[in-house]
């Protein structure tokens, strides 16, 4: 077991263009989620995901994002037409739904956009 | 989401136990608290959780008060790998959270040599 697992970790790109986040739970792991962290700010809640379900979408979670997690494996996250204010640390952590909950976060996806 | 509130930052030397507070003062019968830290450049790591009880593990002991409405975490001998922001957090098991996690600020706890 390697934990959580995200790729990128860094990605530069140009506003407007799109980019894609893939993040890869442990594997016995049905509960998956984003967040979004700014510098000096602790991570949001973007999004969840049950098995392949997604359960809850943050407000945060504008149009331009979109998440999937096909056959409950891997999940992507895609932001569409990127502007300055995406730039962030995108996490992504699983559980495996217990009472206690306890999250798994991934090293994080650094986005910087230009 | 009932809140927390942490020193914004804290600071202990080498080999010296530290303890960082929180207060929760509107927590819920259901809530658990729950303790993450995030060292530099890395996701957050869970670090302790409990209820109502004291808990103790490898990394960390956990002290709940008696009303519940604070708690303090106990790093027994820190070393300059703790040095990282520490989040306490409010956990509902239950209602429709479906688990997500509430970050505050956090403390930012510096370990000096």
């Amino acid at each position: 077991d390697t934990g959580v697992s995200q790729d990128p970790r860094h990605k530069i790109t140009k506003r407007g263009q799109n980019v894609t986040f893939r993040c890869d739970p442990i594997s016995e792991h049905n509960r998956l989620y984003w967040y979004r962290q700014t510098l000096g700010q602790g991570p949001e809640f973007l999004t969840y995901f049950q098995n392949e379900a997604q359960l809850e979408k943050s407000r945060l979670l504008s149009d331009r994002f979109s998440a999937e997690r096909p056959k409950g494996s891997f999940s992507t996250l895609e932001i569409q037409r990127t502007e300055q204010g995406d730039s962030a640390m995108y996490l992504c952590a699983s559980s495996s739904g217990l009472l206690k909950e306890t999250q798994y976060f991934g090293p994080g996806t650094r986005l910087l956009v230009l | 989401d009932a809140k927390t509130t942490q020193p914004n930052s804290m600071e202990s030397n080498e080999e010296e136990p530290v303890h960082l507070p929180c207060n929760h003062s509107t927590i819920s019968g259901t809530d658990y608290i729950h303790w993450y830290r995030q060292l530099p450049s890395q996701g957050p790591e869970y670090v302790i959780h409990g209820l109502t009880s004291n808990v103790n593990n490898r990394m960390a002991s956990l002290a709940i008060a008696e009303d519940r409405k604070s708690s303090t975490l106990i790093l027994h001998r820190a070393t300059l790998r703790d040095a990282a922001v520490y989040y306490c957090i409010l956990f509902n098991a239950g209602g429709t959270s479906y688990g997500k996690l509430t970050f505050g600020q956090g403390t930012i706890l510096t370990v000096h040599p």
